[in-house]
């Protein structure tokens, strides 16, 4: 079946450092692949999404690259803010009306 | 604004009761989706629906029902058969309804059951 796994948290990070959250996925066929985020006590936002092989998705700094050869769509911000503070999901579509998510990520960012 | 509004935002029910979420739409999108997210959890399926009075057993569905009686609602009751149903529970919809296109999430309901 279809299933995601994310690097565990939480992680945290002074403003201005490097964040990286790894994804990694199985799937059967094409799927899609998403980075949603989930501020304090809110719904989920999309991120980020990318539909086949060597997309990169992007939005407000983060980057995110699907690389078929590794099963991968590590999530990258250069230098993150005190505003980045959330949990992050990955999330996977395949043609089967479902999302599979991750775990989540909790990322903190200290001032 | 176009968007998903899940009410109320916080629930407080007693062992036994059943309690109803409320989910609307005005993004006019054919799919709809109920999650329940638990501490440290990713995301889990309940129960999705396709088109207007037609819906599907997610992976999680027992102890909860839904209806679809019109397109722009999706409402989740939590039955006294939910053992565990203290959780956030967070109303998707997406368009044209294949999980390959983006799904729009609502603010959620936080449940506690007393």
């Amino acid at each position: 079946g279809n299933s995601v796994t994310q690097m565990e948290g939480p992680v945290t990070l002074s403003e201005e450092a490097f964040l990286t959250i790894n994804c990694t996925y199985t799937a059967t066929g094409y799927p899609s692949l998403f980075w949603y985020v989930q501020y304090p006590g809110e719904g989920l936002q999309l991120l980020l999404k990318a539909t086949k092989a060597d997309d990169k998705g992007s939005n407000k700094g983060f980057e995110a690259t699907y690389r078929k050869e590794t099963t991968s769509f590590h999530l990258e911000k250069g230098s993150v803010q005190v505003s980045d503070s959330a949990v992050y999901f990955c999330a996977l579509g395949a043609d089967d009306y479902k999302l599979s998510f991750g775990a989540g990520t909790t990322v903190t960012v200290r001032a | 604004d176009g968007g998903i509004t899940q009410s109320p935002k916080y629930l407080f029910r007693k062992e036994g009761q059943n309690v109803t979420l409320s989910c609307e739409q005005n993004l006019n999108h054919d799919a709809m989706y109920w999650y329940r997210q638990d501490p440290g959890q990713g995301l889990r399926l309940i129960y999705y629906s396709q088109i207007v009075n037609d819906f599907q057993k997610g992976d999680i569905a027992e102890g909860y029902s839904v209806s679809r009686e019109k397109k722009e609602s999706f409402p989740l009751t939590v039955t006294s058969a939910q053992k565990n149903p203290t959780a956030f529970y967070l109303c998707a919809s997406s368009q044209p309804g294949r999980s390959t296109d983006t799904q729009y999430f609502g603010p959620g309901t936080r449940l506690t059951v007393l």
